[in-house]
């Protein structure tokens, strides 16, 4: 059964970088992986999303090495404002189709410190 | 203008009783999805349906009861709550890829 693992919790302070990574061994060919920010109290929130290789927006980069067993969501620069809890998702998510199977992982508590 | 919104925000009941959420997009998606996130954070999908018809229904007591009645609507039931069903439901929908969560509903089961 798929299955995505990522840290439980990390660290950091005000401009770092921060990487966050997460394992998708059995990743399908048509799985995408996707990674959301939650803050306290509210819904979760789309952050990025890719299939292979590279993709940059205006908040992040995801990184996808060629066999896809993992990604890395790499976020510039944090500011205090992106403590948050991050979570990978995995799955055929362009295809609304019959007994689409998305696996969401547990969740990286990121605290950003002055 | 809200995108996914939920009522109520919080129910406080009692055991045994029974309950529903109302979910509902304005955003013309044909996807909608329940989940539950426990105090853990442990994000759980429940159901999703793809206009109007269930395409995901892990593992869930069959006191959870989802209905779709049109598109922008997916309401969630739960007969005979318990304890364990304390805990916060978030509805999101989709069209491709992205997903949209409303802002969840805190439940409580006393």
């Amino acid at each position: 059964l798929a299955k995505t693992t990522q840290p439980i919790s990390m660290d950091s302070y005000e401009g770092q970088e921060v990487n966050i990574t997460c394992s998708h061994n059995n990743i399908a060919t048509n799985d995408y992986i996707t990674w959301y920010q939650q803050f306290p109290s509210q819904g979760p929130r789309f952050i990025i999303q890719g299939y292979k290789t590279k993709v940059t927006n205006e908040v992040a980069s995801l990184f996808i090495p060629a066999d896809r067993k993992s990604s890395t969501l790499s976020l510039p620069r944090v500011s205090l404002s992106d403590t948050a809890v991050y979570y990978c998702l995995v799955g055929d998510t362009l295809n609304a189709g019959n007994n689409r199977k998305l696996i969401w992982g547990l969740g990286t508590s990121l605290a950003v410190n002055p | 203008d809200t995108a996914v919104s939920q009522t109520p925000k919080y129910l406080v009941t009692q055991m045994g009783n029974d309950k529903s959420i109302k979910c509902e997009q304005n955003l013309g998606h044909d996807t909608m999805y329940w989940y539950k996130q426990d105090s853990k954070k442990f994000l759980k999908i429940m159901f999703s349906y793809n206009n109007k018809e269930l395409i995901i229904n892990e593992t869930v007591p069959n006191r959870f009861s989802p209905k779709s009645p049109d598109k922008a609507h997916l309401n969630l039931h739960i007969n005979s709550l318990e304890l364990g069903d304390s805990a916060v439901y978030f509805c999101a929908s989709s069209q491709v890829g992205t997903q949209y969560f409303g802002p969840g509903t805190r439940l409580t089961v006393l």
